[in-house]
C-alpha cells in the first residue's frame, strides 16, 4: 500500500460529460502529480501541484484542470469528454518538490471509460 | 518527441534466467533514472533508481547499469522468478523536479516456471 488514495476506482461516462477524480496523497507529502496511462502512450505527465500551487505542467489538455486544496488532497477535472480520454489516471505524491530521491508514490489509479 | 525509449515491449524468460530491459534517453539534463514495477490493477511502484555519478547500482536481484556517454541505462533481473512477472517502466527526470518524470512505454515481463 503506497498510502496514496484515489477515487473512484472505475468510472463510466458518456462523451461530452464532465468528471472529477480525487486523490489523497501520503500523509505529509506536499507534492501531487497526475499522470495519464493509456494503452498506446504509456505514462504521460499531466500536472503537478506543490502545497496548493501549480508547479509544473505537462501534456494536459485545456479541457482538463486540476487543483490542490488546503488539506493537500487534489482533484483532476475532465470536461467535454471524448472517446480518446478513456485511460487510467494515476495520482502520485512525493515529499519534496523534486530533490533528494524524487521517488513517486502512486495510487492504484482511476479507470475512466468514455462511451 | 519521445524522450525515453524502452525496449523490448515484451519479454518472456524462463525461471532462473536473466531479464534485461533497455532504455535510451535524449535529454542530457536528466539526472535521475528510476525503474518502476507495475502489477495488474496496481499503480507503479519504485523498484530501483540511479543517478549518473555511478555506472551501476545493485539491490538484491535487481541491477541498473548506466552508460552516460551512450545515454542508455538498463535493468537486469537476475534469477528471474514468476513473481517478477509485471510491467516495468524506466523513467528519467531532472533534479530540479525529480517527480516530473518522463516514462518509457513499458516492458511486459513474463517469467515462465
Amino acid at each position: 500500500d503506497s498510502g496514496v488514495t484515489q477515487t473512484p476506482k472505475h468510472l463510466i461516462t458518456a462523451t461530452g460529460q464532465r468528471v472529477t477524480l480525487r486523490c489523497s496523497p501520503r500523509s505529509g507529502d506536499l507534492s501531487v502529480y497526475w499522470y495519464q496511462q493509456s494503452l498506446d502512450q504509456g505514462l504521460q505527465f499531466l500536472i503537478q501541484y506543490y502545497n496548493g500551487e501549480e508547479r509544473a505542467k505537462g501534456n494536459i489538455l485545456e479541457r482538463f484542470s486540476a487543483q490542490q486544496f488546503p488539506d493537500l488532497h487534489s482533484e483532476l477535472n475532465l470536461s467535454s469528454l471524448e472517446l480518446g480520454d478513456s485511460a487510467l489516471y494515476f495520482c502520485a505524491s512525493s515529499a519534496w518538490q523534486g530533490l533528494v530521491t524524487g521517488e513517486l508514490f502512486f495510487g492504484e489509479g482511476s479507470r475512466l471509460t468514455v462511451l | 518527441q519521445q524522450q525515453v525509449k524502452q525496449s523490448p515491449q515484451s519479454l518472456i524468460v524462463q525461471k532462473g534466467g536473466i531479464s534485461i530491459i533497455n532504455c535510451a534517453y535524449e535529454n542530457t539534463a536528466f539526472d535521475y533514472f528510476p525503474w518502476y514495477q507495475q502489477f495488474p490493477g496496481k499503480g507503479p511502484a519504485l523498484l530501483i533508481a540511479i543517478r549518473p555519478d555511478v555506472s551501476e547500482k545493485k539491490e538484491g536481484r535487481f541491477t541498473i547499469s548506466f552508460n552516460k556517454s551512450a545515454k542508455q541505462f538498463s535493468l537486469h533481473i537476475m534469477d528471474s522468478q514468476p513473481g517478477d512477472s509485471a510491467t516495468y517502466f524506466c523513467a528519467a527526470s531532472m533534479n530540479t523536479n525529480a517527480g516530473k518524470s518522463t516514462f518509457g512505454d513499458g516492458t511486459t515481463l513474463t517469467v515462465k516456471p
